[in-house]
């Protein structure tokens, strides 16, 4: 069965600074798609950002990118110049077909 | 469009009680889920269907039931309460696309669901 893990519980980062998220994940599969979705305090999930396994570029989306390492299965997050809005929970996610298995998760702090 | 509506948002439910869980999408999403979030434990899938009278078992389906009638709406019945299924409860809808998996999950707002 595939799994995802998180393996950083909570991180700090300084307004302004960088900060990059961990994630890996287990599956036996070569086509699949990977996700990073924030959650504030207000509880809304929210995509940041998404990965096609078969794609080797990372993708990017402004202050937001990734590092994908499909032989080591690993999908980090990193988030430059943070904002104190960036601060919330934060999940990695693996989809295949119908189904998606979600990290628990890492909660981002932003000091100022 | 409002999107994927969860109701309700709170609900206090005494052990062995039965309720239903509300949800809704106006994006006529073939996929329909729902997840139960706990701490540290993340999302886990419960059901979901991929289309009106096609349902299919998540990661923990146990003491819950699902049917889909309709291509807008997914509730998620609970038949006995219990402490355990204390938890937020998140739908989430996408359209099936051409590549499955590919398309971000539109989430409701999410149900605060106590058990006591």
């Amino acid at each position: 069965a595939q799994t995802v893990t998180q393996s950083q519980p909570e991180m700090s980062v300084q307004e302004a600074e960088t900060v990059t998220l961990s994630c890996t994940y287990d599956t036996s599969e070569s086509d699949y798609y990977l996700f990073w979705y924030k959650q504030p305090p207000s509880r809304q999930m929210i995509l940041v950002i998404r990965q096609e396994a078969y794609k080797q570029q990372n993708a990017t989306e402004n202050r937001f990118s990734v590092n994908f390492q499909k032989a080591a299965k690993s999908f980090s997050l990193k988030i430059s110049d943070s904002q104190l809005g960036d601060a919330a929970m934060y999940f990695c996610a693996y989809a295949k077909t119908y189904k998606y298995i979600f990290g628990t998760g890492t909660r981002l702090k932003v000091l100022a | 469009n409002a999107g994927v509506t969860q109701t309700p948002k709170f609900q206090v439910l005494k052990t062995g009680q039965s309720m239903t869980l509300q949800c809704a999408q106006d994006m006529n999403h073939e996929y329909m889920s729902w997840y139960r979030q706990d701490p540290g434990m993340g999302l886990r899938l419960i059901h979901y269907s991929v289309g009106a009278g096609i349902t299919d078992q998540g990661e923990v389906p146990n003491g819950y039931n699902v049917s889909r009638s309709t291509t807008e709406d997914f509730p998620l019945r609970l038949l006995s309460a219990a402490p355990s299924q204390t938890s937020v409860y998140f739908c989430a809808s996408r359209p099936l696309g051409a590549a499955q998996g590919r398309e971000k999950l539109f989430f409701g707002s999410g149900t605060q669901l106590s058990v006591l």
